[in-house]
């Protein structure tokens, strides 16, 4: 099967840095994509990761190990409005993404 | 107006009762999904289709139906709810293009949430 593994909550004060941590277990594998989910919202795409390495997009980043199986989402100079879920999917390749259950960050003053 | 619509944004219905949510999209989009959120256990598959003659079932399938009506309309059927059905269900659209080309980026919709008592 597939699966996708994330600590189910994180919290972090403002201006700090938080790492959210993603390993997979899949049977085929493409890329790792992240998404953020305000309560009461939609997920809306973040960052994706084809390649192993760090990819920089302003506050976030996010790596990927295809070795380790393994990917990140940091977030640099946390605000409150960062307050929300975050998941992490994969591309298998099964026409579709898979997603892990979700990372709910805390971010208190 | 937003790019991915569903409707309806909220629904109360009761168990045994024929339910649809309904997807629309003007992103020009050919692959659809539908997917649904439970408190904890992230997002699940539940359909996609990649064209109007391309349909198919994802991880939870059982006690869901769906139809692509046209390229911009997708539906989600229930055709005899259950309580356990009861859950946050979001459409989705992407273009991806292939599968080592593509950025992994759904656009979704604003969510309909079912509560099936």
């Amino acid at each position: 099967g597939q699966s996708l593994e994330q600590p189910s909550e994180v919290t972090a004060v403002e201006g700090a840095i938080v790492q959210i941590n993603c390993t997979y277990q899949t049977s085929g594998f493409y890329g790792l994509s992240w998404y953020q989910q305000h309560d009461g919202g939609a997920p809306t795409f973040l960052s994706y990761n084809a390649l192993d390495g760090l990819e920089e997009t302003g506050r976030f980043s996010s790596f990927l190990s295809r070795s380790d199986s393994y990917g990140y989402l940091l977030l640099q100079e946390l605000q409150m409005k960062d307050s929300a879920s975050y998941f992490c999917a994969a591309d298998t390749g099964r026409r579709a993404l898979t997603f892990g259950s979700g990372t709910r960050l805390q971010v208190q003053p | 107006d937003a790019d991915v619509t569903q409707t309806p944004r909220n629904r109360i219905t009761k168990t045994g009762k024929r339910i649809m949510l309904e997807c629309s999209q003007t992103k020009g989009h050919d692959r659809m999904y539908w997917y649904r959120q439970d408190p904890g256990l992230g997002l699940r598959l539940i359909y996609y289709s990649f064209d109007v003659k391309d349909i198919n079932k994802g991880e939870i399938s059982d006690g869901y139906s769906v139809s692509r009506q046209a390229q911009a309309k997708f539906s989600l059927s229930l055709e005899s709810a259950i309580p356990n059905q009861t859950a946050l269900y979001f459409c989705a659209t992407s273009d991806l293009p292939g599968l080592a080309s593509n950025t992994g980026e759904l656009f979704f919709g604003e969510g309909s949430r079912l509560t099936v008592l």
